[in-house]
């Protein structure tokens, strides 16, 4: 059974870090794409940061780029996101997700249950 | 960036109604067009993959249709668990983009 547990949210100060987890079973861990979705309040879905699939490439939107950094242990099967100089617009609720083997593409079949970043003063 | 725009952005329908939900892209995007939906409190669940597959599990009134720039997704007959916010989401090119959304709510 594939499973995504989040960990790492909380409230900090504009300018400020934080970093997410996504500790993850059920599926091969170190060769499947993962990503990071947010979803600020009462708004819709954005996407936040794509790690490739069997390599390490990373992509980001230029809404976090030079902020934001994923990565992944596969030693421990966990997916992570550093996140630096937060502003109070990456107020958000953060989902990871794990990227679809069949979709020919990054569509996500398998999503975290979420964590709540709160940048404020 | 590929922008993507869903309409209606709110739909009103009852028990057993046929729904159809359309996504455009600004730009081609082949049929590399994901459909989630979510309701409140839980993350967005995979419906359909590459615009008219079908997710393993996901019940047969779900269909998606569609490819280049125009997409729809259509709940063949609506049920009570079918009440939620639909979004569509491009993953032909980098940066990824979703939908608005659509909220499909009891009329």
């Amino acid at each position: 059974e594939v499973q995504l547990l989040q960990s790492g949210g909380g409230l900090v100060q504009p300018g400020g870090s934080l970093r997410l987890s996504c500790a993850t079973s059920g599926f091969p861990f170190n060769i499947d794409g993962m990503t990071w979705v947010r979803q600020a309040p009462e708004k819709g879905l954005e996407w936040v940061a794509s790690i490739g699939r069997g390599d390490d490439r990373t992509y980001y939107p230029d809404s976090v780029k030079g902020r934001f950094s994923i990565s992944r242990d596969t030693s421990k099967n966990t997916l992570f996101l550093q996140m630096d100089y937060l502003r109070a617009d990456d107020t958000a609720l953060y989902y990871c997700a794990k990227r679809s083997e069949v979709a020919d593409g990054s569509a996500f079949d398998y999503w975290g249950q979420g964590s709540l970043v709160t940048v404020s003063s | 960036d590929i922008q993507m725009t869903q309409s209606p952005s709110t739909l009103s329908a009852s028990v057993g109604d046929r729904v159809t939900i359309t996504c455009r892209a600004s730009q081609s995007i082949s049929n590399r067009l994901a459909w989630y939906q979510q309701k409140p409190g839980k993350a967005p669940k995979l419906l359909i993959y590459k615009a008219s597959t079908l997710q393993s599990g996901v019940p047969s009134t779900f269909s998606g249709s569609g490819s280049g720039t125009e997409f729809t997704l259509t709940i063949g007959s609506l049920q009570p668990d079918d009440f939620a916010i639909y979004y569509c989401q491009q993953y032909n090119l980098f940066p990824l983009t979703f939908g608005p959304g659509t909220k499909v709510d009891i009329k």
